[in-house]
């Protein structure tokens, strides 16, 4: 069975603190490592996938990286609008998201 | 481009009632996924759909039920409802294909918030 394990649940950085997200998994056969960003009542918003240990992604403050056991989600110089929840999930040999609880950021100005 | 997109946003039901979700993907995709979200967690699987053929199926009871049109769209059915049917239901489209690594990518719609009084 996949599992997935995202901490800390929950993490409130000053403006321009940077910090990371981890993301801990188990799959069978990995096609992919997704992570999105959720914000409060929509649904998740598409960031990165990794398909192979060592990939590296960017996209403005965020780069995502990925091992064979692990994914983090750097966040540098964080603003009060990256403030959401930011899910990782897997898709492992059945081609179905897997999903961890989440880590709530909150970035105070 | 159009998204993924979820009728109706919000829907409020009695317990025992039965309740319909319809979601239309993005166009050119071939998949459809639906997902549970209680508030706190993470979304959980329910189905998968690819070319009118469940592909796969969650952990949930037979009281939850789907299906894939001939244009891809798909509907979300479940009978007898329970105060814990209350959530926030997903769905995500990918384009599937096969031997492309490129297409495992879900785009999900901004979701059907259910409450079950």
């Amino acid at each position: 069975e996949d599992q997935v394990t995202q901490s800390p649940e929950a993490l409130r950085l000053q403006e321009g603190e940077s910090s990371s997200l981890n993301c801990s998994y188990t799959v069978s056969g990995l096609r992919g490592l997704f992570w999105y960003r959720q914000d409060p009542g929509k649904g998740p918003e598409f960031l990165f996938t990794l398909y192979s240990a060592g990939e590296e992604k960017e996209k403005e403050r965020l780069k995502a990286t990925l091992t064979k056991k692990e994914s983090f989600l750097h966040i540098t110089a964080p603003k009060p609008e990256d403030s959401a929840t930011y899910l990782c999930a897997v898709s492992g040999s059945a081609r179905q998201l897997t999903f961890g609880s989440g880590t709530q950021l909150t970035v105070l100005p | 481009d159009a998204g993924v997109t979820q009728s109706p946003t919000h829907l409020i039901k009695t317990r025992g009632q039965h309740v319909t979700l319809r979601c239309s993907p993005i166009s050119g995709h071939k998949s459809v996924s639906w997902y549970q979200q209680v508030l706190g967690q993470g979304p959980q699987f329910i189905f998968q759909y690819y070319e009118k053929e469940e592909r796969g199926r969650g952990n949930f009871p037979d009281r939850f039920s789907a299906r894939q049109f001939p244009n891809y769209s798909s509907e979300l059915n479940v009978n007898a409802l329970l105060l814990g049917d209350s959530a926030l239901y997903l769905c995500a489209s990918s384009p599937w294909g096969t031997g492309v690594i490129v297409q495992e990518t879900q785009y999900f719609g901004p979701g059907t918030r259910l409450l079950v009084l």
